[in-house]
């Protein structure tokens, strides 16, 4: 069966620190992934989605980017973080058959101080 | 564009009530749709889903019906738990067939 996996769970870090969040998928190959942050009360924002190994589609301008060095890696980026970037962070997959559901990770909550 | 309307929450009910969450899209193409529940400090977890006009998704005693001529995929339970207090987001699939888009998510509350 497929799993997915995010770290670190929790990370408290400060302004102008940089950042880097991880996620990883077992049991599929060549998946979709899908970096979502959820602010505190609300709902979902797609950052990035990724069709393939070094294929990034970013769907908002910030300060964050992303990167997929291997098929079932995923990886949240700054060099900088701000106040804003405060949130929960949600790694997703999805298989790249016809079946458009996505299936989430635990989430890395993020407080920037 | 692509886009999913939910009711505003908190919904809050006593135990045993029934529950509707209220969920539309835009009518572009014919989407497949989704409702997801995430409860507190957790990811969100697929609860049902429906590929095509008429279908009805259904899964822990939760439905949604597709209903193409409303635009409507309402989230319905007969009789809730205390344990079903969580987030409810209902999603599309884009017109692209890439992504999901979300709706803004609805809370409910069940208290005993």
């Amino acid at each position: 069966s497929q799993t997915i996996h995010q770290w670190p769970a929790t990370l408290v870090q400060p302004v102008g620190s940089p950042l880097s969040l991880e996620c990883t998928v077992e049991g599929t190959s060549n998946p979709n992934l899908y970096w979502y942050r959820q602010a505190a009360g609300r709902g979902l924002q797609l950052l990035f989605y990724s069709v393939g190994i070094g294929q990034i589609s970013s769907e908002v301008p910030q300060n964050l980017s992303a990167s997929r060095p291997q098929d079932r890696q995923f990886i949240l980026s700054s060099k900088k973080l701000l106040l804003s970037d405060s949130g929960f962070y949600l790694c997703a997959w999805r298989s790249n058959r016809r079946s458009y559901e996505q299936y989430f990770g635990p989430g890395t909550r993020l407080t920037v101080t | 564009g692509d886009s999913v309307t939910q009711m505003e929450g908190p919904v809050t009910l006593s135990e045993e009530a029934c529950l509707t969450i209220n969920c539309t899209y835009t009518a572009t193409g014919y989407p497949s749709l989704f409702w997801y529940v995430q409860y507190p400090g957790e990811g969100l977890q697929l609860l049902l889903k429906a590929t095509k006009a008429d279908d009805k998704g259904s899964n822990k005693g939760f439905e949604a019906t597709y209903r193409k001529e409303t635009t409507s995929f309402h989230l319905e339970k007969g009789s809730v738990q205390v344990s079903d207090s969580a987030v409810y987001f209902c999603a599309r699939l884009n017109t692209g067939f890439q992504k999901l888009v979300f709706g803004t998510g609805t809370r409910l509350l069940v208290s005993p």
